[in-house]
């Protein structure tokens, strides 16, 4: 079956460290890869998203790429700041599908 | 307000006792989905509609109900709430092949 493997957290770093979040998927096909970003007492936001393999998104200096020998999709940021501090979400929707399946998600805490 | 809402947003009741869940976009996206959130879990899908009067079952769908006469509205309901049933519920909606848009979300509480 489908399914996505991302690191327990928390995570927890200094201000400008750098950032991994693991994540690794199973799946049948080409899957759409992506990670949300939920904030304290919000709903959930698309930070980025991949659809074929070697693809990398970004937004917000985070990046991640879609890596189909690996199955995996790992988040990176050169420098995180207090404010990236939230719960973030990988997952993937199956091939011809716009079902989502998540990960257990990653709590992330950076201080000043 | 543009956007997709939820209400309530924070629920208590009692064991037994049928609670409804609203969700309303303003997009007239064709797809809308319920998840619960619940710690090591993730997200779970419980159900989603393809269009108005087409729903489907997802991952954790026992004890919830789905309707969905309108487009801009698509309730979740517990018929016979149960404690297993406290988390947090999030709305989400989109169009085929597009970003999910997700609600603020309903923390409901099953005591």
């Amino acid at each position: 079956g489908n399914s996505v493997t991302q690191m327990e957290g928390p995570v927890t770093l200094s201000e400008e460290a750098f950032l991994t979040i693991n994540c690794t998927y199973t799946a049948t096909g080409y899957p759409s890869l992506f990670w949300y970003v939920q904030y304290p007492g919000e709903g959930l936001q698309l930070l980025l998203k991949a659809t074929k393999a070697d693809d990398k998104g970004s937004n917000k200096g985070f990046e991640a790429t879609y890596r189909k020998e690996t199955t995996s999709f790992h988040l990176e940021k050169g420098s995180v700041q207090v404010s990236d501090s939230a719960v973030y979400f990988c997952a993937l929707t199956p091939n011809n599908t716009d079902k989502l399946i998540f990960g257990t998600g990653t709590r992330l805490q950076v201080f000043p | 307000d543009a956007g997709i809402t939820q209400s309530p947003r924070y629920k208590i009741t009692e064991t037994g006792r049928q609670v409804t869940l609203m969700c309303h976009q303003t997009w007239s996206h064709s797809y809308m989905f319920w998840y619960r959130q619940d710690l090591g879990h993730g997200l779970r899908l419980i159900y989603y509609s393809a269009a108005a009067d087409i729903t489907d079952k997802g991952e954790v769908p026992d004890g919830y109900v789905v309707s969905r006469s309108k487009t801009e509205n698509f309730p979740l309901t517990l018929e016979s709430a149960t404690r297993s049933q406290t988390s947090v519920y999030f709305c989400a909606s989109t169009d085929p092949g597009n970003e999910q848009f997700f609600g603020p979300g309903t923390r409901l509480t099953v005591l």
